[in-house]
């Protein structure tokens, strides 16, 4: 399947480091997203990243796309325990005609005040 | 826009019994998603709506499981005869039909089965 599948598995960190976080993909995809999961909560839409795009910034989050790599990170910088949180990339998998959002099992970033 | 809403948020139920969660998506939004999530893992596709239309349901669903979005509003997900390894959290998403796939998340229905 198309899922993307986000390196590394946790993270520990410290507030105000940075946390980069990677998602590898296999087939070609005209766009790229990210979402954040808060511990019992449903995800949330940080960011979409075009397959013409190579890096987009939105606040502390910046996120590269390296489509001949089929790779793309997110990084947020200075980190802040707030942003304890899953995070899942999001490649789109077209089927049918339609496309879908197939998660891996995403990044557990943990921030220590 | 109230955003996506999902009920009940927390289920319990003995097993053998039959349960009904309910998303009602955002208005205006024709695609609309299932997933279920266990602990420590992604979301796993479920379902998928266009409209009132299924599109696609995946292969790990059994027979028991059964959704519907008549008039291609809310939608229903059913699951009957509950089993202990239908714990897990059931995740609606929806999003507009304009060639996005952007996807907007309910807080999930939580489902044990005793």
């Amino acid at each position: 399947s198309q899922q993307g599948e986000e390196d590394p598995q946790a993270l520990s960190i410290q507030e105000g480091e940075n946390a980069t976080m990677n998602c590898s993909y296999k087939t070609s995809i005209n766009n790229l997203q990210w979402y954040r999961q808060n511990s019992g909560r449903g995800l949330v839409h940080l960011i979409l990243i075009r397959s013409n795009e190579r890096e987009k910034h939105s606040g502390r989050l910046r996120v590269t796309l390296d489509t001949s790599k089929k790779s793309s990170s997110l990084l947020i910088t200075a980190s802040r325990a707030a942003d304890t949180a899953s995070y899942f990339c999001a490649p789109p998998w077209r089927t049918g005609g339609y496309n879908k959002l197939i998660f891996g099992a995403g990044t557990r970033l943990a921030v220590h005040p | 826009d109230t955003g996506v809403s999902q009920n009940p948020r927390h289920k319990i139920t003995k097993r053998g019994q039959n349960v009904t969660f309910r998303c009602d998506p955002i208005s205006e939004h024709n695609r609309l998603y299932w997933y279920r999530q266990t602990l420590g893992q992604g979301p796993e596709f479920l379902t998928y709506f266009q409209n009132e239309a299924q599109l696609e349901k995946s292969r790990l669903l059994s027979d028991r499981f059964s959704a519907e979005r008549p008039k291609g509003s809310f939608s229903t997900l059913e699951i009957q005869r509950t089993e202990q390894g239908d714990s897990a959290m059931y995740l609606c998403a929806s999003s507009p039909g304009t060639g996005s796939t952007k996807a907007f998340f309910g807080q999930g229905t939580r489902l044990t089965v005793v």
